[in-house]
């Protein structure tokens, strides 16, 4: 699977929109970008993946740009509750595939 | 509700001793993964499953075993081998050939040895 690299941590104030890059400049033609996240002391939890085309769901928008060497996570109105290790993982689709957790981006919201 | 247990949330033992950490599932999923995770730091693999009997080791199984006997279950052993056992450990289960977004983790057990 290809490295992504995310950086270490940010801020963000509660309401505003969260925007948490993601670098995968040696992605493959056949990878997926997903997004998970981690509350402190629980177990991650998935929020969205894609391929080429944007993405939205109930959680959160998923831009990736056309060449597909990047991605960025967008929050639209973050919340306290939205404090977590976010991480961004690539890999195959269709393959039940072990997944490598980088260190993610420990995500503050702050009041 | 369907979902994936493990027991228990904190464990504490004596350096030396074997410890298993049970791990249960009833989403019927075919896959299941052992992550350990250290402070501050992402979730490494130690062993995985992927059918009934069968297993392979991740990228840092020195030190535990696992076992498969049923399709619900999935338990690690940490064993007196394993140099530094101190951690979190994250059991995860998925559905063959769903990728990446049909993970579904537990709340982890966090084992602390003395």
């Amino acid at each position: 699977d290809a490295k992504t690299t995310q950086p270490p941590s940010m801020d963000c104030a509660e309401g505003r929109a969260a925007n948490l890059p993601c670098n995968h400049s040696t992605i493959s033609g056949n990878e997926y970008v997903y997004w998970y996240r981690q509350i402190h002391s629980q177990g991650p939890q998935y929020i969205i993946h894609g391929l080429k085309n944007n993405e939205t769901n109930e959680m959160a928008s998923l831009i990736i740009t056309e060449d597909r060497k990047s991605s960025t996570l967008i929050l639209p109105h973050a919340t306290l509750r939205d404090t977590a290790v976010y991480y961004c993982i690539v890999s195959r689709v269709g393959s039940n595939y072990k997944l490598t957790f980088g260190k993610g981006t420990l995500l503050t919201v702050n009041p | 509700d369907g979902g994936i247990t493990q027991s228990p949330k904190y464990l504490f033992r004596k350096e030396g001793q074997n410890v298993t950490l049970s791990c249960e599932q009833n989403l019927n999923h075919d896959a299941m993964y052992w992550y350990r995770q250290d402070p501050g730091q992402g979730l490494r693999l130690i062993y995985y499953s992927q059918i009934v009997n069968d297993f392979q080791k991740g990228d840092i199984a020195e030190g535990y075993s696992v076992s498969r006997e049923k399709k619900e279950s999935f338990p690690l052993t940490v064993t007196s081998a394993q140099k530094n056992p101190t951690a979190f450990y994250l059991c995860a289960s998925s559905v063959m050939g769903q990728g990446a977004s049909g993970y579904t983790f537990g709340s982890g057990t966090r084992l602390t040895v003395v």
